[in-house]
This record gives structure tokens, sequence and C-alpha cells, in this order.
């Protein structure tokens, strides 16, 4: 079984909706991460949590929200898609014990129309 | 601030070619430095690390050396295969301002890789 899940796999919505992604991970790691991936621009941090009480801003966390609901579980929302949010979404955990290796699920593929 | 910069892509070999895709950073500190790669269609794996200046990390015939007088980590593979396409990401681990430990990893654009038979 895969150590860090992502729901959906693929979403297709419009303009305005309100879109909920999850990642939930078995590794028992503390530290988890939103990341977001276009063409030629690598990845850009959205948002990043070091425990279920401590949510920070990224790189790039404008038009998204968080919510870490447990240790295992890290949920990105866009309140208002719009079509610029057209993206692959990564999320990553960590182990603070170490030494900053993160990995990775296999990522959400997003297009707002 | 920490940053990455790699060699720009895609990268075209034939199939038993050898591999160099440059790598350097810059960062204060103590970073640990990464390659992931990146297989069409999926997440992000790690290839290989190394966690101080001239550590060699390896793997799947891959190496790189952590080059702290030229703060680079070249990824070298002497013999490419068509298995091997994808995109390759170099990273470095910003060190935290309190407690040494590690924080969020910084990532270069990536490099795409095709291999042909």
């Amino acid at each position: 079984d895969a150590d860090v899940t992502q729901t959906p796999r693929n979403r297709i919505t419009k303009t305005g909706k309100r879109i909920m992604l999850e990642c939930s991970q078995t590794k028992g790691h503390d530290r988890m991460y939103w990341y977001r991936q276009d063409p030629g621009l690598g990845l850009r941090l959205i948002y990043y949590s070091f425990d279920v009480k401590d949510i920070n801003k990224g790189e790039i966390s404008d038009g998204y929200s968080v919510s870490r609901q447990a240790q295992a579980k890290f949920s990105l929302s866009l309140e208002s898609a719009i079509p610029n949010q057209t993206a692959l979404y990564f999320c990553a955990t960590s182990d603070f014990r170490g030494i900053g290796e993160q990995f990775f699920g296999p990522g959400t593929r997003l297009t707002v129309l | 601030g920490n940053s990455v910069t790699q060699m720009e892509g895609p990268v075209t070999l034939s199939e038993e070619a050898f591999l160099t895709i440059n790598c350097t950073y810059t960062a204060t500190g103590y970073p640990s430095l990464f390659w992931y790669v990146q297989y069409p269609g999926e997440g992000l794996q790690l290839l290989l690390k190394a966690t101080k200046a001239d550590d060699k990390g390896s793997n799947k015939g891959f190496e790189a050396t952590y080059r702290k007088e030229t703060t680079s980590f070249h990824l070298e593979k002497g013999s490419v295969q068509v298995s091997d396409s994808a995109v390759y990401f170099c990273a470095l681990s910003e060190e935290m301002n309190y407690g040494g430990s590690q924080g969020n990893l910084i990532f270069g654009k990536g490099t795409k890789l095709s291999v042909k038979p």
C-alpha cells in the first residue's frame, strides 16, 4: 500500500467552484506539505505544516487554504477556483528527525475550466 | 535566499550514452542535497542524497558528489537506458535557524531526459 495517498487523482471543475484535495499518510511523519507543479516552473510550495497546530504559508499561498485534521491528514482547498490554478498538485511528508528528505504522493491533476 | 539552479532541458540521449545534469546551489549553513526523479504520470521519488561535503550519493547507477567548494551536486550516469527517461529535480534542504534541524526543500526547475533506443 502507498505511504502517501492523494484523492482525487484527477478533477475537472468550473471557475468559481470550491474544491478540496485530500492527502493521507501512513508514514507517521509530523511534517506535511502541499506543492503545485507547472510545466517549466518546477515545484512551488503552497503551504506546509510541521505539526497539527503549526501551519505556514509557502511561496504561493494566495487563493488556497489548508486544514490539518490530524497528524496523518492534510487537505488543500481552493475556495473559488480559477483557470490559472490548473496544475498538478502534490502532497509530501517528512520526519522532523531526518535530513529533510520528503516523500511524495502520486499527485492530483486539477483542471479548472 | 537559498536557491537551486539546474541545467535546462530537454536532454535527449541515445541508449548507453553518458549522462550529466548540472546542479549548483546557493545556501547558508550546511544543507543536505537531493536528486529526485519523476517518471511520466507519477509523483517524485528520491533518487539519491548527500548530507555533507564530499559525500557521494548513488542509486540505480546514478551518482552525485556534494562539492562545497563549487557549490555543486551534478548528477551522472555512465550508461543510460530508455527506462531512465524522466524529469530529474535537484533540491536542497534548508537548515533551520534553530535546533539545527532541516526545514523545507528548495527545488530546481527540473530537467527532462529522453533516452532513444
